[in-house]
């Protein structure tokens, strides 16, 4: 089953924007990963989020967390066209093993 | 470093056919899994090792089987392929101090 569910399924924005996507999960985490995914390649690691944390900066990325909702968003501001990819969210509730659990992804199209 | 390599890139395969999906990583991470993505889902755990000679099931287990006899290998079997297998397979590694480096993926097909 999909622990993480993102939203929106598919989002298409002007370069030059923001673009936030979000994503919600059912049960305790040790922390919550974003991962990107440009077409038919592999995963590339974003950024994590602990639980104990509430907020995270990487660059253009902001990721915030709530566990009392369940939820975490992802902005990318400043979009460019180079950003298009689908973005996913991962929950890791081993705290040890990385076993991750994926949601099934935003698609994020910057026009340019 | 080269990262997480994976091999074949494309395999087709026929129904009741076997093969193994190849795995290697050279950063000396501990922990390695694989992972299918199916169209317009996310991906799913099949496997995960946590360190040579240790393996575990994840999700998605059923009709693959894995080994881990060296740090850097993690070879995924399927027995008797079936077409409910078709899909994306992702290597991925990682250490307690790193987050997961993905594989560029193997594409199967199962006729």
């Amino acid at each position: 089953s999909q622990q993480g569910e993102e939203d929106p399924q598919a989002l298409s924005i002007q370069e030059g924007e923001n673009a936030t996507m979000n994503c919600s999960y059912k049960t305790s985490i040790n922390n919550l990963q974003w991962y990107r995914q440009n077409s038919g390649r592999g995963l590339v690691h974003l950024i994590l989020i602990r639980s104990n944390e509430r907020e995270k900066h990487s660059g253009r990325l902001r990721v915030t967390l709530d566990t009392s909702k369940k939820s975490s968003s992802l902005l990318i501001t400043a979009s460019r066209a180079a950003d298009t990819a689908s973005y996913f969210c991962a929950t890791d509730t081993s705290g040890s093993a990385r076993q991750l659990t994926f949601g099934s992804g935003t698609q994020l199209t910057v026009l340019p | 470093n080269a990262g997480v390599t994976q091999t074949p890139k494309f395999q087709v395969l026929k129904t009741g056919q076997s093969m193994t999906l190849q795995c290697a990583q050279d950063m000396n991470h501990e922990y390695m899994s694989w992972y299918r993505q199916d169209p317009g889902m996310g991906l799913r755990l099949i496997h995960y090792s946590v360190g040579a000679g240790i393996t575990d099931q994840g999700e998605v287990p059923n009709g693959y089987n894995v080994s881990r006899s060296t740090t850097e290998d993690f070879p995924l079997r399927l027995l008797s392929a079936a077409p409910s297998q078709t899909s994306v397979y992702f290597c991925a590694s990682s250490s307690s101090r790193s987050s997961e480096y993905f594989g560029p993926g193997t594409r199967l097909t199962v006729t």
